[in-house]
């Protein structure tokens, strides 16, 4: 079982639609989770940041954590074109700053 | 504020040469680590540089390995290059004095074995 995993199916919505996406994790030692913005040949940029269980918004952005479950999400709501891009979940264990990344969610915002 | 740079942007590479990537961290950072992104796939860790040394390893051979200068940038090199070694390699920076775990890429290099 991989540590972090994350469907890599591409996802297509209308604009003004609301992205979902998860991932789901095996190692319980994880306490740092993130979401990483990947557009086509560049580098991760850092979309959110959370910290244990619980719910962060940004903007259209919301981020979820179910350390019970294992279980992160990402919700992007009214959707932009800019937005198409791969969604990387990637996550690390206290003091640890080794991060466990997601295969990646590549979505596509069709205007 | 010059976020974290990467040179070169791109290079070919034929089997069995070596390649030297460079790493300038994000101003104030004192951490930097590297990741190796295959096409398709989310980054895998290769090892963390922290006060001039390895700090922590991913599960790479020893062919990689890597540096870290007095000015916190950082060289990662690869030796007998092998077809697989094919993939983006992204530097991200950190700060280890601030207790979290946020890291900030640079826009990595492209290499590609031939």
């Amino acid at each position: 079982q991989k540590e972090v995993e994350q469907d890599p199916g591409p996802l297509s919505v209308p604009e003004g639609a609301i992205v979902s996406l998860n991932c789901t994790y095996s190692n319980s030692a994880f306490q740092y989770f993130m979401w990483y913005r990947q557009y086509s040949r560049k580098g991760p940029e850092l979309l959110m940041y959370t910290y244990s269980s619980g719910n962060k918004e940004d903007g259209r952005f919301t981020a979820q954590v179910d350390k019970s479950s294992k279980y992160i999400s990402l919700f992007i709501r009214d959707s932009q074109p800019s937005d198409s891009a791969t969604y990387l979940c990637a996550m690390s264990a206290n003091g640890n700053n080794r991060l466990a990344f997601g295969k990646g969610n590549q979505v596509v915002v069709i205007p | 504020d010059a976020g974290v740079t990467q040179s070169p942007t791109h290079l070919i590479k034929t089997r069995g040469q070596q390649v030297t990537l460079r790493c300038s961290p994000k101003s104030g950072h004192d951490t930097v680590s590297w990741y190796q992104q295959a096409l398709g796939q989310g980054p895998q860790f290769i090892f963390q540089y922290y006060e001039e040394e390895e700090r922590q390893r991913g599960n790479f051979p020893d062919r990689f390995s890597g540096h870290q200068f007095p000015n916190y940038s950082s060289e990662l090199n690869v030796n007998a290059l092998l077809l697989g070694d094919s993939a983006l390699y992204l530097c991200a920076s950190s700060l280890t004095a601030q207790g979290q775990e946020t890291q900030y890429f640079g826009p990595g290099t492209r290499l590609l074995v031939l």
